[in-house]
């Protein structure tokens, strides 16, 4: 069973609207989580790395939340554009474990 | 800076071929990661270097793979004897500092099919 679950598998939305992706990990004891955004053909760009004292972070029109408690992460994306069209992909450190990634979310922004 | 570089960007060999995949790190940068993408297993990470010396490499599917860093600059992923089932994209990342709370910065990646 992955330790990473990324939830929905694929998401539609219309330019302009928010959207939010999910990110459940049993992967402990913690040490990072990230998350990447992926273009097409492209390697994976970070957006966010937060660690546990981290609740939430910002780099422009994502916002990253994180609930160590519950295991949590969200990706909240405002204002949607047709260039956030990729998948975004949740990694979760464990200490002395190593990486554990999630299967990804595959958005599309339509116009 | 040019940014990671990966050569080549797209392999095309036949079973039991030789395969060397190459990288060049963000100069400056200590850590080196090589990762495998496929649609079926997502992302994976199969080894990471520290000052050119390999850290992890329990991620190594088996003996067929190999790498080696044997400078700052450059490192290398082969595989030999290739197999289909090794056609997946091959990424090269790098970071500076520390490896759990720095960004890795990932190269284009080579896209590799063994027929």
């Amino acid at each position: 069973k992955n330790q990473v679950e990324q939830s929905p598998q694929s998401l539609i939305i219309l330019e302009g609207k928010n959207c939010t992706l999910q990110c459940n990990y049993t992967v402990s004891p913690f040490s990072n989580l990230r998350w990447y955004k992926q273009d097409t053909g492209r390697g994976p760009v970070s957006l966010t790395i937060m660690t546990f004292s981290e609740n939430t972070k910002s780099n422009g029109r994502y916002t990253a939340t994180l609930d160590a408690d519950t295991k949590q992460s969200s990706l909240h994306i405002t204002a949607s554009q047709l260039s956030d069209s990729a998948s975004y992909i949740c990694v979760v450190s464990a200490v002395e474990e190593g990486m554990r990634f999630g299967a990804g979310t595959r958005l599309t922004v339509k116009p | 800076d040019a940014g990671v570089i990966q050569s080549p960007r797209h392999e095309v060999t036949e079973m039991g071929q030789e395969v060397t995949l190459r990288c060049k790190p963000i100069s400056g940068h200590d850590y080196l990661f090589w990762y495998r993408q496929t649609m079926m297993r997502g992302l994976e990470l199969l080894i990471y270097f520290n000052n050119n010396v390999p850290i992890d490499d329990s991620g190594m599917p088996e003996d067929r793979f190999s790498a080696k860093m044997p400078n700052a600059s450059f490192s290398t992923l082969k595989i030999q004897p290739s197999e289909p089932r090794d056609s997946a994209v091959y990424f090269c990342a790098s970071s500076s500092n520390t490896f759990s709370t720095d960004t890795q910065y990932f190269g284009p990646g080579t896209r590799l099919t063994v027929l």
